[in-house]
């Protein structure tokens, strides 16, 4: 069980460009969440895939992010046109299916600096 | 919509003291999870203890265990034998029981720290 790993860990760019960050969660679980956590806050809920389907949005997810599971693997998480504001820890977590209490394993997430 | 409120930014406790996280939550719905989670400095947040909101019992994992008041919405974490390594930010989640939401929703946290 190696965990959820994302890549980069950090990423430093500057406004106006594009950023991907990736997820790979843990082999066998078909559930895959992206949360955004900014300094002195708790995780906020970005979107959740079940397999390849995104099934659940927030309204924080603007139209500028994007997330895919295409093969219901890894997934990524694109902003295009990147603002300041946008600078924040971004944590993706898995579980597997069943209920909802079933515990969301974190990864340690991939820190994006936006200048 | 769900809150989940946390009223201690900051907490310090002795090594080998007791300390208890406070934390408490706004739901209409009668089916949920409770968490606490863990997020030690630069590193992944890991579950420390989940409650089940139909279990009248409180949560127990080891030196970990909570105080589930379900009329109060309060769910506060105490922590036993305090090492230095329990130092971190201390986060409390809900999450619903029923179908259509899957997300965690999150207190603002409470950083502990452990004195030697």
């Amino acid at each position: 069980d190696t965990g959820v790993s994302q890549d980069p860990r950090h990423k430093i760019t500057k406004r106006g460009q594009n950023v991907t960050f990736r997820c790979d969660p843990i082999s066998e679980h078909n559930r895959l969440y992206w949360y955004r956590q900014t300094l002195g806050q708790g995780p906020e809920f970005l979107t959740y895939f079940q397999n390849e389907a995104q099934l659940e949005k927030s309204r924080l997810l603007s139209d500028r992010f994007s997330a895919e599971r295409p093969k219901g693997s890894f997934s990524t998480l694109e902003i295009q046109r990147t603002e300041q504001g946008d600078s924040a820890m971004y944590l993706c977590a898995s579980s597997l299916g069943g209920t909802t209490g079933n515990t969301i394993y974190f990864g340690e997430g991939s820190w994006l600096t936006v200048v | 919509a769900q809150t989940v409120t946390q009223s201690q930014p900051e907490m310090s406790v002795q090594e080998a003291e007791t300390v208890t996280l406070s934390c408490t939550y706004d739901t209409s719905e009668s089916d949920y999870y409770l968490f606490w989670y863990k997020q030690p400095p630069s590193r992944q947040m890991i579950l420390v203890i989940r409650q089940e909101a139909y279990k009248q019992q409180n949560a127990t994992e080891n030196r970990f265990s909570v105080n589930f008041q379900k009329a109060a919405k309060s769910f506060s974490l105490k922590i036993s034998d305090s090492q230095l390594g329990d130092a971190a930010m201390y986060f409390c989640a809900y999450r619903t029981g029923g179908a259509g939401s899957y997300q965690l929703t999150f207190g603002k946290g409470t950083k502990l720290s452990v004195i030697p």
